[in-house]
């Protein structure tokens, strides 16, 4: 069956720090990934979609970036985080022949 | 495009009782829809989905959706809530040609004992 990890599971950062969270998923081969980010009291906004190694499509243009370099494992960054970019980091993936698609356990990001 | 439209962002229902979440969508074409769980702090766990086979769709936990295209909803229910069904639930579409979803608003759900 299928995993997904995500880690940290909680973070803490300064304003200004770097950020490095990281998505694996075990179980299957050349999935879509996707990285989601909720805001407090606000639905999911979907921040980067990859459907292969070093491609990767942004929603938004915003202070993050992602990459892929491995078939199943993704990553998301940021050089120096803002106040802005505090919230629930959700990594998901799905079978390139469907739509539905299975989620992570998330990162709460605090940026202080 | 599509998209969802969560018509209720907070229901209240005594434990027992029957739970009505209701949904509509907006698609030119057949989609396929889903209902996502999100409890505090945890990611999101799919309880069903709808990709144009029965229109009364079965999940898990005792949850079940109908597909209504003459009234573009998609409404979930369960008979008799639980304790454990405290949390928010998201309607979903799929969008056309990428693989990606559009996500309500979320509807939190309250049971009380």
């Amino acid at each position: 069956s299928q995993t997904i990890h995500q880690w940290p599971a909680t973070l803490v950062q300064p304003v200004g720090s770097p950020l490095s969270l990281e998505c694996t998923v075990e179980g299957t081969s050349n999935p879509n990934l996707y990285w989601y980010r909720q805001a407090a009291g606000r639905g999911l906004q979907l921040l980067f979609y990859s459907v292969g190694i070093g491609q990767i499509s942004s929603e938004v243009p915003q202070n993050l970036s992602a990459s892929r370099p491995q078939d199943r494992q993704f990553i998301l960054s940021s050089k120096k985080l803002l106040l802005s970019d505090s919230g629930f980091y959700l990594c998901a993936w799905s079978d390139g022949q469907r739509y539905e698609q299975y989620f992570g356990p998330g990162t709460r990001l605090t940026v202080t | 495009a599509q998209s969802v439209t969560q018509l209720d962002s907070h229901v209240s229902v005594s434990e027992g009782t029957p739970v009505l979440l209701r949904c509509n969508y907006s698609s030119s074409y057949s989609p396929s829809l889903f209902w996502y769980v999100q409890h505090p702090n945890k990611g999101l766990q799919l309880l069903l989905k709808y990709t144009s086979a029965a229109t009364l769709v079965k999940g898990i936990n005792g949850f079940e959706a109908e597909f209504k295209k003459s009234e573009t909803s998609f409404h979930l229910t369960k008979p008799s809530a639980h304790m454990s069904d405290a949390a928010e639930y998201f309607c979903v579409v799929s969008r056309i040609n990428d693989y990606k979803l559009s996500f309500g608003a979320g509807t939190t759900v309250t049971v009380r004992a």
